[in-house]
């Protein structure tokens, strides 16, 4: 079945830093990916997706590129922000359906 | 326009009680699907409706049931509530041909946090 394995966290980064979060997945078909961000006591918000072969999400300075070679879709920012601090999650859904599989989620803390 | 709108934010039980869960999508969003998310299996896909129907169903035991009504509003039911219910309950809406590509960009509410004494 359709899965998704992601960097396990949690990651602090000092403010300006660079961020990687790894994500690679496993599905049949050709999937659409996802990154989704949850701030504290919020539900999930989209950040960017992906739905072909080497497209390329990106939103706020975030950016992911689907490799359907290495079947990933990392997620990067050159210079991250206290204000980016929030649980990230890679995810993949299937042609028109609902049931999104995530992965565990990674926290990431940015320190001023 | 409004988002996804779950109610209860916060609702306390005790084991064995039931407990329903309502949650009001965007509108014009037809497709509402509900995720319980807990510290230990992170996020996990309940099932979904679409006009009114069940259209996909994850690996959960039947005290966890749902409905859909003509308006696209939607609830979920736990009974006989147990202690591993305890959990971020998160109703996420879409709308099928949103996109051209047939991937289904869900819309979250903020989640009903439920917790089982």
């Amino acid at each position: 079945g359709n899965s998704v394995t992601q960097m396990e966290g949690p990651v602090t980064l000092s403010e300006e830093a660079f961020l990687t979060i790894n994500c690679t997945y496993t599905a049949t078909g050709y999937p659409s990916l996802f990154w989704y961000v949850q701030y504290p006591g919020e539900g999930l918000q989209l950040l960017l997706k992906a739905t072909k072969a080497d497209d390329k999400g990106s939103n706020k300075g975030f950016e992911a590129t689907y490799r359907k070679e290495t079947t990933s879709f990392h997620l990067e920012k050159g210079s991250v922000q206290v204000s980016d601090s929030a649980v990230y999650f890679c995810a993949l859904t299937s042609y028109n359906n609902n049931d999104m599989r995530f992965g565990a989620g990674t926290r990431l803390t940015v320190k001023p | 326009k409004a988002g996804v709108t779950q109610t209860p934010r916060y609702l306390i039980k005790t084991r064995g009680q039931q407990v329903t869960l309502s949650c009001s999508p965007i509108s014009g969003h037809r497709s509402v699907s509900w995720y319980q998310q807990t510290p230990g299996q992170g996020l996990q896909f309940l099932f979904e409706y679409f006009s009114e129907t069940q259209r996909n169903k994850g690996n959960f035991p039947g005290r966890f049931s749902g409905r859909q009504f003509s308006n696209s509003r939607s609830e979920m039911n736990v009974s006989t509530l147990e202690l591993g219910d305890s959990a971020l309950y998160l109703c996420a809406s879409s709308s099928p041909g949103q996109s051209h590509s047939g991937a289904n960009v869900l819309t979250f509410g903020a989640g009903s946090r439920l917790t089982v004494l």
